[in-house]
């Protein structure tokens, strides 16, 4: 079955500090991945996506993700952070065409100013 | 553009009620998701519409059900509620499979 591991539950940071967040997928086919984002007390929103061709892909807020078929992730990246960064981090996948995505569990992220 | 619209905001239930909820996706949007959000378990795919038709369906008892009209507007149905119903259920929409899901601010289901 599909699924979507993320093994940082908690990170802490402060504020400049370089941050990258592990995901991990399980589907041995084409899939499309994606980073959402979940302020608090906002709705989730879309960071970034990849679907296909470069296997690095950049986002909003100067996030960038990279995609590694052969080890089967898409860890987030951003070189510098920042106090509003502090949000939950999900990561997702789903089959190419398919609207079901399979979430993993989410990043807290907490930037110390 | 208006973004998706869930209502209501906040629900209280009692054990063994019926609840509806609503979401209203962005214009031109044809796929409807839903997703339970919930502290132990995440974020799980119940079921998406597209031109109301269920395409996909989670793994979920068939106490949850749901459907799509005509103006791609959505509701969702949970019968016979049980106390582990309880949770941030979240609507989301997209222009067709396979595209970015555009998520609505959630409606937070308490049983009690």
């Amino acid at each position: 079955a599909q699924s979507v591991s993320q093994h940082n539950h908690h990170v802490i940071l402060s504020e400049a500090a370089s941050l990258e967040l592990g995901c991990n997928y399980s589907y041995g086919g084409t899939v499309n991945l994606f980073w959402y984002v979940q302020y608090p007390g906002q709705h989730l929103q879309l960071l970034l996506k990849y679907f296909s061709g470069d296997p690095l892909v950049k986002g909003i807020k100067g996030f960038e993700a990279e995609f590694i078929k052969s080890k089967f992730s898409f860890n987030l990246r951003k070189p510098s952070v920042q106090w509003s960064d502090t949000a939950e981090y999900f990561c997702a996948s789903d089959q190419t065409g398919a609207n079901n995505l399979f979430f993993g569990t989410g990043t807290r992220l907490t930037v110390i100013p | 553009k208006a973004g998706v619209t869930q209502t209501p905001r906040y629900l209280i239930k009692t054990r063994g009620q019926q609840v509806t909820l609503s979401c209203s996706p962005i214009s031109g949007h044809r796929s409807v998701s839903w997703y339970q959000q919930t502290p132990g378990q995440g974020l799980q795919f119940l079921f998406e519409y597209f031109s109301e038709t269920q395409r996909n369906k989670g793994n979920f008892p068939g106490r949850f059900s749901g459907r799509q009209f005509s103006n791609s507007r959505s509701e969702m149905n949970v019968s016979t509620l049980e106390l582990g119903d309880s949770a941030l259920y979240l609507c989301a929409s997209s222009l067709q499979g396979g595209s970015p899901l555009h998520f609505g601010n959630g409606t937070r289901l308490t049983v009690t």
